[in-house]
């Protein structure tokens, strides 16, 4: 079964600073959806990147980037010029080529000091 | 506005009791999931449907039921079955557009069940 795992329970980063939040997975498929979601306080989840295993290309969106390294099954996300309003939970998930299902890993709380 | 509405926001239920949460969209997505997330876990799919009349259960549908009668609504009913329903309720649907498209899942709001 494929799991999701984000080491970091809490990150903090300075405003206008950059942070980067870890996520593994497993799995043992060769072809797969990798997405990064953001929960802030209204619980809302909202699609911040996404990645397609296929593409050694790393996907850019804005301020948030991600470093796709498939061999290490890693999958860790920068976000750059951190503002106020990036205070959330973030979530990894994971989705099979093929599947319906996206796995999600425990999430990271970010917290942005001003 | 497109987009996911579920209702309500806050639901209490009483033991023994059977509630249903409401999930409507007007994106015209063909796929509607429900998903259950608790405090310091990630979210966990309950049941998810692919076409109106047809859906399969996830990885913790004991205790709970769906219907879709209608490609807009995909609505969940949490049993008396359900021994330990408190939790945040997150509806989601991903719909037509070419395979990428089918692989992003767009969610709504939430409902908030507790047990009284």
């Amino acid at each position: 079964a494929q799991t999701v795992t984000q080491s970091q329970p809490e990150m903090s980063v300075q405003e206008a600073e950059t942070v980067t939040l870890s996520c593994t997975y497993d799995t043992s498929e060769s072809d797969y959806y990798l997405f990064w979601y953001k929960q802030p306080p209204s619980r809302q989840m909202i699609l911040v990147i996404r990645q397609e295993a296929y593409k050694q290309q790393n996907a850019t969106e804005n301020r948030f980037s991600v470093n796709f390294q498939k061999a290490a099954k890693s999958f860790s996300l920068k976000i750059s010029d951190s503002q106020l309003g990036d205070a959330a939970m973030y979530f990894c998930a994971y989705r099979m080529e093929y599947g319906n299902k996206l796995v999600f890993g425990a999430g990271t709380i970010l917290r942005v000091k001003s | 506005d497109g987009g996911i509405t579920q209702s309500p926001k806050y639901l209490f239920r009483k033991e023994g009791q059977n509630v249903t949460l409401s999930c409507e969209q007007n994106l015209n997505h063909d796929a509607m999931y429900w998903y259950r997330q608790d405090p310091g876990q990630g979210l966990r799919l309950i049941y998810y449907s692919q076409i109106v009349n047809d859906f399969q259960k996830g990885d913790i549908a004991e205790g709970y039921s769906v219907s879709r009668e209608k490609k807009e609504s995909f609505p969940l009913t949490v049993t008396s079955a359900q021994k330990n329903p408190t939790a945040f309720y997150l509806c989601a649907s991903s719909g037509p557009g070419g395979l990428l498209a089918k692989n992003i899942q767009y969610f709504g709001a939430g409902t908030r069940l507790s047990v009284l």
